[in-house]
């Protein structure tokens, strides 16, 4: 069975901290990771990730993969209130139907205070 | 991107009723599933929504609870039946839009509580 598995559950944080959160993952004929925000209610896309190495970065976040030893980060520099929310992790596999199926992880809540 | 709407935002039933959910898309797109996420826990994937056919579903789901409709490229529904209060939970619509890059994004989600 699939697994994904983020560190930490919860961090707390003030504005200006750099934050990195962890995902590592166990997957049958993996296909790609996907790096979410969650606030609310909806999931709000941030990174998919296919390639070892390749940093994808959008505005104060950034997130890579490494494929040798199963696990993605995703940084946020300078983090702001509004940063706050739970982060999810998920990875696709390429088994299933043609497309695959997401695995999310638990998610790590972030905090962070002015 | 897409833009995904759901409809009811929210809802609020009694034990026993049924509540269908809709899921309506601004472009074509390839796949459409349906996640639940219950209080305090991560998303768990509910069915792929196939288009004209009947939907796949995951482990621990039936169609009797959960029936789910497509029938077009752009818009799904999602019945939760006969409901206890161990279905409240956001239930999310999910979609792979048609000419992206296999992104997957998510609908604004549905609250269910059951009382």
């Amino acid at each position: 069975e699939d697994k994904v598995v983020q560190s930490p559950l919860s961090l707390v944080v003030h504005e200006g901290d750099t934050v990195t959160l962890n995902c590592s993952y166990e997957v049958t004929n993996f296909r790609s990771l996907l790096w979410y925000k969650q606030e609310k209610k909806a999931p709000t896309f941030l990174f998919m990730l296919t390639s070892s190495g390749i940093e994808k970065k959008s505005g104060r976040l950034s997130s890579i993969l490494d494929k040798k030893e199963l696990f993605s980060i995703l940084n946020i520099t300078a983090t702001q209130t509004g940063d706050s929310a739970i982060y999810l992790c998920a990875v696709r596999n390429a088994g299933g139907t043609s497309y695959g199926k997401l695995t999310f992880g638990q998610g790590t809540i972030l905090t962070v205070h002015p | 991107s897409a833009v995904i709407s759901q409809k009811p935002s929210r809802d609020i039933c009694q034990r026993g009723t049924s509540l269908t959910i809709q899921c309506q898309v601004d472009s074509q797109v390839t796949m459409m599933f349906w996640y639940r996420q219950q209080p305090g826990q991560s998303l768990t994937l509910i069915a792929t929504a196939n288009q004209g056919s009947e939907a796949t579903y995951e482990s621990g789901f039936v169609i009797d609870k959960f029936p789910i409709s497509r029938p077009n490229l752009t818009f799904s529904t999602l019945t939760v039946s006969n409901m206890s209060p161990e279905d409240s939970s956001i239930y999310l619509c999910s979609v792979v839009v048609l000419r992206g890059y296999n992104e997957q994004f998510f609908g604004p989600g549905t609250r269910l509580t059951v009382l």
